[in-house]
């Protein structure tokens, strides 16, 4: 399993916009990066998944280099709701019935007023 | 969209008691669920793999007859912790996965927040 590394905690204020990175060195060709947002008290919740390049939905933006050893997600323009904490994992599509989701440490985002 | 419901949300138990959590998957069928374990400030660690009509599979570390899974049926899958005892007090939180791959991705309970007093 391909380890990540994130930052433990990031601050910043409404209206801003959020890049969080991810490392992950040992990614797999078949793997892909997903990444899970986390409110206390409350189950994971699936955010945006990407193989390569860049990925867009309506919650947020990932870019993943050619070289696959990080990621980064973008939140735009974040606000008091979006503080959480935000899990970056690598491994098989989440489509694949391989999959077991193996969480890492995760990054504590808040957003101050 | 999918949603897995866990129940009850909290619970609160005496040392040496039994206690069973509930994890359904309400519009979908899910043949394969996951059972995880967070303890405050802490990520989620996963236990176990629940297949429908088979045995489940632990993670290393994990005690199967402490924490005994079953799978009877494609929307319902349940954890019981036996014997709690103070030191299990955690967030356990169940995911589960749609049998049907067009519908991919893995959905999370809300989590059970067990109390061992």
């Amino acid at each position: 399993l391909a380890k990540t590394t994130q930052p433990i905690s990031m601050d910043s204020y409404e209206g801003q916009e959020v890049n969080i990175t991810c490392s992950h060195n040992n990614i797999a060709t078949n793997d892909y990066i997903t990444w899970y947002q986390q409110f206390p008290s409350q189950g994971p919740r699936f955010i945006i998944q990407g193989y390569k390049t860049k990925v867009t939905n309506e919650v947020a933006s990932l870019f993943i280099p050619a070289d696959r050893k990080s990621s980064t997600l973008s939140l735009p323009r974040v606000s008091l709701s979006d503080t959480a904490v935000y899990y970056c994992l690598v491994g098989p599509d989440r489509g694949s019935t391989l999959g077991r989701l193996y969480f890492g440490r995760g990054t504590q985002l808040t957003v101050w007023p | 969209g999918a949603v897995v419901s866990q129940h009850p949300s909290w619970v609160i138990c005496k040392s040496g008691t039994s206690v069973k959590i509930e994890c359904r998957s309400l519009d979908f069928q899910a043949t394969t669920m996951f059972w995880y374990r967070q303890f405050p400030k802490q990520s989620l660690m996963l236990m176990a793999t629940s297949n429908e009509g088979s045995k489940a599979t632990y993670e290393q570390g994990v005690e199967k007859d402490k924490f005994l899974i079953n799978h009877a049926s494609l929307t319902l899958s349940t954890l019981t912790v036996t014997s709690a005892h103070p030191e299990d007090s955690s967030f356990y939180i169940c995911s589960a996965r749609d049998v049907d791959l067009n519908n991919y991705g893995y959905t999370f309970g809300s989590g059970t927040r067990l109390t061992v007093v």
